[in-house]
């Protein structure tokens, strides 16, 4: 079954650097997956769809403090220069069969 | 650019019926698909399905058969889903979306 393993919390602080994880569950770590940023009271909005190779396609205006990498079944968002707009929920998502979206159960990023 | 507008926040009966719209722009509407996203309060983000937007043909996760229906109007480029025999835990914000981007969200709140 395809399922999208994350962390419920994680933190840093303002400046610093932060790496989020999205692990894919045992026989589709060669999935592709996007990663989305739902700030407080707001919809989501998308980052970037980052492939097993680590390479990633980001949405329109993502900051280039946002980037993508891989390794094996885990893949990673990793926010540089934290600002305190980027404290917000990260959901990663993939796509099963027949283009099924599967979400994670989110990230709640606090910036210190 | 691309939007996806939706429509305003509803406050209906429980019983009653609902149809939120999600009106596409800046791009061919017929291109991408279509899905839909529901957000209980306080939740994470759960996939309801998609449209085919070429088709119409729609694709409904598990828990959102019978009384969710997905439809389109592409005179207008517009996608819609309706819910009916609201229940309580109908509550929820709902959103669009597209690859890459998403619908501002629809609050529907079922109450007496």
């Amino acid at each position: 079954q395809l399922v999208l393993t994350q962390s419920p919390s994680a933190s840093a602080s303002l400046g610093a650097s932060v790496k989020l994880t999205c692990t894919l569950s045992s026989g589709h770590s060669s999935y592709a997956i996007a990663w989305h940023q739902q700030q407080p009271e707001k919809g989501p909005r998308y980052l970037m769809k980052l492939n097993s190779d680590g390479s990633h396609s980001k949405g329109d205006g993502i900051p280039d403090r946002f980037s993508g990498s891989s390794s094996g079944a885990e893949r990673y968002l990793t926010i540089s220069s934290l600002q305190s707009e980027d404290e917000a929920d990260y959901y990663c998502q993939t796509w099963g069969t027949g283009i099924h979206w599967v979400f994670g159960g989110g990230t709640k990023l606090t910036v210190l | 650019q691309v939007q996806l507008v939706q429509s305003g926040s509803e406050l209906k009966k429980p019983g009653a019926s609902v149809k939120v719209s999600c009106k596409a722009s800046g791009y061919t509407f017929t291109s991408y698909a279509m899905n839909w996203v529901r957000q209980a309060p306080g939740q994470g983000l759960e996939w309801m399905g998609w449209i085919n937007t070429n088709t119409g043909n729609p694709t409904y996760a598990q828990g959102f058969t019978g009384r969710f229906v997905f439809s389109l109007d592409t005179s207008v480029s517009t996608a819609y889903l309706q819910i009916s025999s609201l229940k309580a835990e109908d509550t929820a914000v709902y959103y669009c979306a597209r690859v890459g981007y998403w619908g501002q969200g629809t609050l529907v709140t079922v109450s007496s």
